[in-house]
């Protein structure tokens, strides 16, 4: 059982379109984030949303919006795709109390063309 | 605000060798502190971490690291390395309060060649 799945693992787009990437943690955690992973393998938070709440939204344009149906699941919908978001993007998960080590999916690759 | 320096890009060693993956962090408050190992085209998995207690913290895989406060670093250390080891390590910190952000350094290649 994969404890942090992310949907899409490979995705394909041209610009100017929209699309979504789904996650979803089976580790019962309350909190869930989003990081994205650039051509140079730098690693930077996007998101985290606990128990459906957003709490960290960093500098990221307004055409990125996570969405958390509920505390197992956090989306992340991009409109208006540019180049610049080709990237790999990395679901986490963490419980609210006690281990602070965060759990990652495998990842989805945006290619943007 | 929390940052991470990793000092080296790349470390190639050779297999059965030591190695020593370097990490200073930046923080005006207290921190947690992690090592994560990413495979090719793989997620990241952790390696080990430190949040409080004894400063040498052993993680999976035989890795080990020793957290300083004076010096604000966090080595990895391994004493013989596999060619199974050869990934990219990456260092991160998270100050208490900050809701758990990780904040990462860009990454050390660890090569190991036969």
């Amino acid at each position: 059982d994969t404890a942090v799945s992310q949907t899409p693992k490979y995705l394909v787009t041209q610009m100017g379109n929209d699309k979504s990437i789904k996650c979803e943690q089976n580790l019962g955690h309350d909190t869930m984030y989003w990081y994205k992973q650039d051509s140079k393998k730098f690693l930077k938070i996007m998101f985290s949303y606990n128990n459906k709440e957003l709490i960290i939204n960093e500098t990221v344009p307004n055409r990125f919006s996570p969405k958390s149906p509920d505390k197992a699941h956090l989306n992340l919908h991009i409109n208006s795709l540019e180049l610049g978001d080709s990237a790999v993007y990395f679901c986490a998960s963490r419980p609210e109390a006690g281990n602070t080590e965060a759990f990652f999916g495998q990842g989805t690759r945006l290619t943007v063309v | 605000a929390q940052s991470v320096t990793q000092l080296d890009s790349q470390v190639p060693v050779f297999e059965e060798a030591p190695v020593e993956l370097r990490c200073n962090y930046s923080s005006s408050v207290s921190v947690y502190l992690f090592w994560y190992v990413q495979y090719p085209n793989q997620g990241l998995q952790l390696l080990l971490k430190y949040l409080s207690g004894s400063t040498l913290v052993k993680g999976i895989n035989g890795f080990e690291a020793e957290f300083n406060k004076s010096q604000t670093s966090f080595h990895l250390r391994k004493p013989s390395v596999h060619i199974s080891d050869t990934a990219e390590y990456f260092c991160a910190v998270s100050e208490y309060g900050s809701n758990y952000k990780l904040t990462f350094g860009k990454g050390t290649l660890l090569t190991v060649n036969p």
